[in-house]
């Protein structure tokens, strides 16, 4: 029952691109920017896109952020094996006076 | 580069108090919300709530009734308290810097059990 809705899951095989979507409304994504994360199992998610498409320091470009109206995308080209995480987006929301985040996608690197 | 270290009880009965602490080095600590969120499988991740440093907060309205966060500016440090916990609070919580944090904290497994 997250605010953000995300696919449960997504595949692809290496050297792939694949893309992940974030669905919002108004209130949240639709007057904010979005930020996605990286997060592996036991580990504390990691910053992967800020203020919808900027990449911190470190972060490879085959990582890249877009947005349209009240809806977000993470896209990972030239996929690798060491992709294969769960992956959340995350905003602010003005209803809630908060941050608001994705149920999460799995990816998977076959 | 920032690091934040968090501790505090990982098993805690139904009413006790969850108790826990971020500290925070490597960067400036004014001039920044910090934030609590919570992970679990059944809830995603959740927004606790967040401290500025000058000690105003933002709660999550559907905790803000067992929640408290303080904040000591000369430790670099904060703090959240949650009242009255329950199994339904079991989740790894994480601290972060920012209103939507870009560096978290480890994570502290808290589970409630009788």
């Amino acid at each position: 029952q997250s605010v953000l809705t995300q696919p449960p899951s997504a595949s692809a095989t290496p050297g792939q691109r694949v893309t992940i979507s974030c669905s919002g409304s108004s209130s949240n994504i639709g007057s904010n920017t979005v930020n996605w994360y990286q997060q592996f199992p036991g580990m504390a998610p990691k910053l992967l896109i800020h203020t919808d498409y900027q990449r911190p320091s470190g972060v490879p470009d085959r990582f890249s952020g877009s947005k349209s109206d009240t809806s977000a995308s993470l896209a990972i080209s030239g996929l690798q094996s060491e992709d294969e995480a769960d992956y959340y987006c995350a905003t602010w929301d003005d209803t809630l006076s908060g941050p608001v985040f994705g149920g999460g996608t799995k990816l998977t690197v076959l | 580069q920032v690091r934040l270290q968090q501790w505090g009880a990982g098993l805690l009965k139904p009413s006790e108090t969850l108790s826990l602490t971020c500290a925070v080095s490597g960067g400036f600590f004014t001039g920044y919300y910090w934030t609590w969120v919570r992970q679990s499988p059944g809830k995603g991740l959740e927004w606790i709530g967040a401290i500025y440093h000058d000690g105003n907060t933002k709660y999550n309205p559907s905790l803000k009734s067992r929640v408290t966060l303080s904040i000591d500016t000369y430790k670099n440090q904060f703090s959240l308290k949650l009242t009255s916990v329950a199994a339904a609070d079991t989740a790894v919580y994480y601290c972060g810097r920012g209103r939507i944090p870009d560096w978290w904290g480890q994570g502290t497994r808290v589970t409630v059990s009788s």
